[in-house]
């Protein structure tokens, strides 16, 4: 089975500044999808950005870029320019080709210091 | 184009009640997928429907159902409610073949 590992439970970071959070996840296929997810406290889950494992290319949205190392099994989230806004829960989310299911870690809080 | 709708918002229930729950997805998605996060446990996978049919189950006993409907609309339905059974259920939709999910903004459950 799909494992998803999150290390950081919390991160803090100065508004403004860089923030990377780290995901690594277990997986014996070669196709798939990987997602970070944001909830913030109104517990909207809402999607930051997805990478599809084919592509060799860092998927990039605005302020939020991945750094995907499919060798390494390793998918970290860098945003840019921290906001207040960028306050919540982050889950980094793993999802076989054809497969509905979407297997996430457990998370990793972050609070942005004004 | 409206995102995920789900319905109640909130919901407080005695243990042994049954409880069901609703789900419209986004216009046009026709998978619906719902999950159970609580604190101690996560996000979990409960199942999936694709029209009509449950196509993927989570490790959840019978108690915990669903069903779709000809429109897409899904609901879950939990019988005999427990204690554990709390949590914020999620429910998310997407196109047919297509990978990234959309979130509704849950049904807190209460058990009591």
């Amino acid at each position: 089975a799909q494992t998803v590992t999150q290390s950081q439970p919390e991160m803090s970071v100065q508004e403004a500044e860089t923030v990377t959070l780290s995901c690594t996840y277990d997986t014996s296929e070669s196709d798939y999808y990987l997602f970070w997810y944001k909830q913030p406290p109104s517990r909207q889950m809402i999607l930051v950005i997805r990478q599809e494992a084919y592509k060799q290319q860092n998927a990039t949205e605005n302020r939020f870029s991945v750094n995907f190392q499919k060798a390494a099994k390793s998918f970290s989230l860098k945003i840019s320019d921290s906001q207040l806004g960028d306050a919540a829960m982050y889950f980094c989310a793993y999802n076989d080709l054809g497969d509905e299911k979407l297997t996430f870690g457990t998370g990793t809080r972050l609070t942005i210091i004004p | 184009k409206a995102g995920v709708t789900q319905t109640p918002r909130y919901l407080i229930k005695t243990r042994g009640q049954q409880v069901t729950l609703s789900c419209s997805p986004i216009s046009g998605h026709r998978s619906v997928s719902w999950y159970q996060q609580t604190p101690g446990q996560g996000l979990q996978f409960l199942f999936e429907y694709f029209s009509e049919t449950q196509r993927n189950k989570g490790n959840f006993p019978g108690r915990f159902s669903g069903r779709q409907f000809s429109n897409s609309r899904s609901e879950m339905n939990v019988s005999t409610l427990e204690l554990g059974d709390s949590a914020l259920y999620l429910c998310a939709s997407s196109l047919v073949n297509e990978a990234t999910q959309y979130f509704g903004p849950g049904t807190r459950l209460t058990v009591l």
